[in-house]
């Protein structure tokens, strides 16, 4: 599996955008992208996922890198709800590698 | 729609004794997985079910721990004779293909603390 660099830790202010980073670079051709996240005391929740293109839904939008070597979580508007530990995880479609496996992730934290 | 849910939300029991976890995943979905995470500590693959197929029980720790799914819907994790080191927060996933690689929707987790 490709691996993924993540901040430990980032802040942002209520109400305001954040941009979360993500390096991997030794991702392969067939590796999506996906990202979860785990808010305290809770069971991971799916965010999003892309190949190429940006991708937008109703939780947030992925901004993938033209060489695909990074990707940027992006929160419109953080409410103190997005406090969590938020997981990039390249993923191989149809390869049998099933099982979530999460790296440290980045703790983000929502000042209000 | 309604979510993956588990059972019970806590448990408390002495070492020794035998538990048994429940999942209910979501209508329709055909994998489910339980994982296991420790405290301040990442996922732990412990079994899973697809459709009719074989389970992958690679991850499951010793053969106290065993899994069943009926009727391709409901799973129960037992763990007999616990132990200590059993503790910890066991969780079900359950998802349907996607492109891109399968989607885990996630329940609340139950809390097992072994005494």
């Amino acid at each position: 599996d490709a691996k993924t660099t993540q901040p430990n830790s980032m802040e942002s202010n209520e109400e305001e955008p954040v941009h979360l980073p993500c390096n991997h670079s030794t991702i392969s051709g067939t590796d999506y992208i996906h990202w979860y996240r785990q808010l305290p005391s809770q069971g991971p929740e799916y965010v999003i996922h892309g190949l190429t293109s940006n991708v937008n839904n109703r939780m947030a939008s992925l901004a993938i890198a033209e060489d695909r070597k990074s990707s940027t979580l992006i929160l419109h508007r953080a409410t103190l709800r997005d406090a969590a530990v938020y997981y990039c995880i390249p993923r191989r479609w149809g390869a049998g590698s099933y099982q979530l496996t999460f790296g440290k992730g980045t703790k983000l934290s929502v000042i209000p | 729609g309604a979510g993956v849910s588990q059972s019970p939300s806590n448990k408390v029991t002495e070492k020794g004794k035998d538990v048994e976890l429940r999942c209910d995943p979501i209508s329709g979905h055909t994998a489910l997985y339980w994982y296991r995470q420790s405290l301040g500590q990442g996922l732990e693959f412990l079994i899973y079910f697809q459709g009719n197929s074989a389970p992958d029980k690679s991850g499951l720790p010793s053969d106290r721990f065993s899994a069943e799914r009926t009727g391709g819907s409901v799973s129960t994790l037992t763990i007999q004779r616990t132990q200590q080191e059993d503790s910890a927060v066991y969780l079900c996933a359950s998802s349907f293909a996607s492109p891109g690689g399968e989607t885990q929707y996630f329940g609340p987790g139950t809390r097992l603390l072994v005494l």
